[in-house]
């Protein structure tokens, strides 16, 4: 049972948006920034997303990022076959004293 | 280009100790201001957060891993450790090492491939 709420599987068609959740409590999400994560078969995470919704050198803008109370949002644009992968929320909980992550998503490009 | 390449036993016997190294190249471990972080993910499962080891030498441990965990870094050797004691099969997995990107929150930009360990006899 994980920290952080997401759900199991979303699915949209090539070129569609999707938006993928992330749901949490105060002592995570609500007082601390959200990263979020891609997972490509059999490979290390990647960072999409930091500080809710920052994108590092070389992420294409079709990924963005939100936060609104405890709940954040990974929004992805313009979906390619490439996009079909695994994806995680994380951030700090304050209670924890520690990094907390989502159980995962897994995305499907129809 | 900053490159973490972790490196130790594939298998681990029940009840043993687990040991992994994180070999850093590209940037010095001591004159970097950030955290590292062990991180794992059991076969077909999520992410799960080991601890981490702040620049100044404070660590943090998953509080379900404390009792048996500890992070480690020898700056002459630019590599990060890590101990886990008294293995079981449910440590499993694969463990990455990470380092944390600029920004402010708990995020990790530097990722190593992983290596996987199995917990058996």
């Amino acid at each position: 049972q994980s920290v952080l709420t997401q759900p199991p599987s979303v699915s949209a068609a090539p070129g569609q948006k999707v938006t993928i959740s992330c749901s949490g409590s105060s002592s995570n999400i609500g007082n601390n920034y959200v990263s979020w994560y891609q997972q490509l078969p059999r490979t290390a995470p990647k960072l999409l997303i930091y500080d809710n919704n920052k994108r590092p050198s070389g992420i294409p803008d079709r990924f963005s990022g939100s936060k609104s109370g405890t709940s954040a949002t990974l929004g992805i644009t313009g979906l390619q076959t490439g996009d079909e992968a695994d994806y995680y929320c994380g951030t700090w909980d304050s209670g924890l004293s520690a990094v907390v992550f989502g159980g995962g998503t897994k995305l499907t490009v129809l | 280009q900053l490159q973490l390449q972790e490196s130790g036993p594939g298998l681990v016997k029940p009840s043993e100790t687990l040991s992994l190294t994180c070999t850093v190249s590209g940037d010095s471990i001591s004159s970097s201001p950030y955290y590292w972080a062990w991180i794992r993910q059991p076969p077909g499962k999520g992410l799960e957060y080991i601890g981490s080891l702040s620049y100044s030498g404070s660590t943090f441990y998953n509080p379900s891993l404390t009792s048996r965990v500890t992070i480690s870094v020898d700056t002459s050797k630019n590599q990060v450790s890590l101990k886990l004691r008294s293995v079981t099969a449910a440590d499993t997995a694969v463990y990455y090492c990470a380092r944390k990107g600029d920004g402010s929150g708990s995020q990790y930009l530097y990722w190593g491939q992983g290596t996987l360990v199995t917990v058996s006899s």
